[in-house]
């Protein structure tokens, strides 16, 4: 069965900081990968999704990822973050045969101004 | 683009009360619906999925159950609810047909049981 696993369930950093949020997934077939954002009091939205291509995906706000299929790895990454990057941040997988996303449990990042 | 309402925005309810969870989208048809429940520290969790009108796909067996009695509209509900039905529920929609399975959450609903 797909899983996802997130490593860090909270994360806190100050401003300027480099961040990399780690996932990693289990399937062994042809995924799609995904992070969503949870800002305070907004909707889950999107901020970026691999299908195929370069493994290296650029999002919104700055905010990247990288696939390695040999690790079975999505990290996040930011090279510099702003307070208002503070949110709750989702990897998710799915296959294309697939009608469900498996979400993983979900890190909480906190931005010190 | 699409919209999703959920309703009601916030609900308490006695524990073995009856629920109903409304969730309609505008903008799309035939879309996938999903219903999650996230909860802190357990990320979100899949509870129902929907391809169509009367089908449903449950994930997680459980007191909760879900309908789809029209093309966008998702209903979960429940008999009697338990007190570790709290939480908080999102639906979600993913157009039909898409390879990109992008989806598209709500606003949600906090569901406390007293």
């Amino acid at each position: 069965a797909q899983s996802v696993s997130q490593h860090n369930h909270h994360v806190i950093l100050s401003e300027a900081a480099s961040l990399e949020l780690g996932c990693n997934y289990s399937y062994g077939g042809t995924v799609n990968l995904f992070w969503y954002v949870q800002y305070p009091g907004q909707h889950l939205q999107l901020l970026l999704k691999y299908f195929s291509g370069d493994p290296l995906v650029k999002g919104i706000k700055g905010f990247e990822a990288e696939f390695i299929k040999s690790k079975f790895s999505f990290n996040l990454r930011k090279p510099s973050v702003q307070w208002s990057d503070t949110a709750e941040y989702f990897c998710a997988v799915n296959s294309n045969r697939d009608d469900k996303i498996i979400f993983g449990k979900g890190t909480r990042l906190h931005i010190l101004p | 683009s699409q919209t999703i309402h959920q309703w009601p925005a916030t609900l308490v309810q006695p524990v073995g009360s009856p629920l109903s969870l409304e969730c309609t989208v505008e903008g799309t048809s035939n879309p996938n619906l999903y219903w999650y429940r996230q909860a802190a520290g357990r990320g979100l969790q899949l509870l129902f999925y929907s391809v169509g009108i009367g089908q449903i796909s449950s994930e997680v067996p459980q007191n909760l159950s879900a309908s789809r009695p029209q093309d966008r509209q998702f209903i979960l509900s429940s008999k009697k609810l338990l007190l570790s039905d709290s939480g908080f529920y999102l639906c979600a929609c993913e157009r039909q047909g898409s390879l990109r399975n992008e989806q598209f959450f709500g606003p949600g609903t906090r569901l406390t049981v007293l």
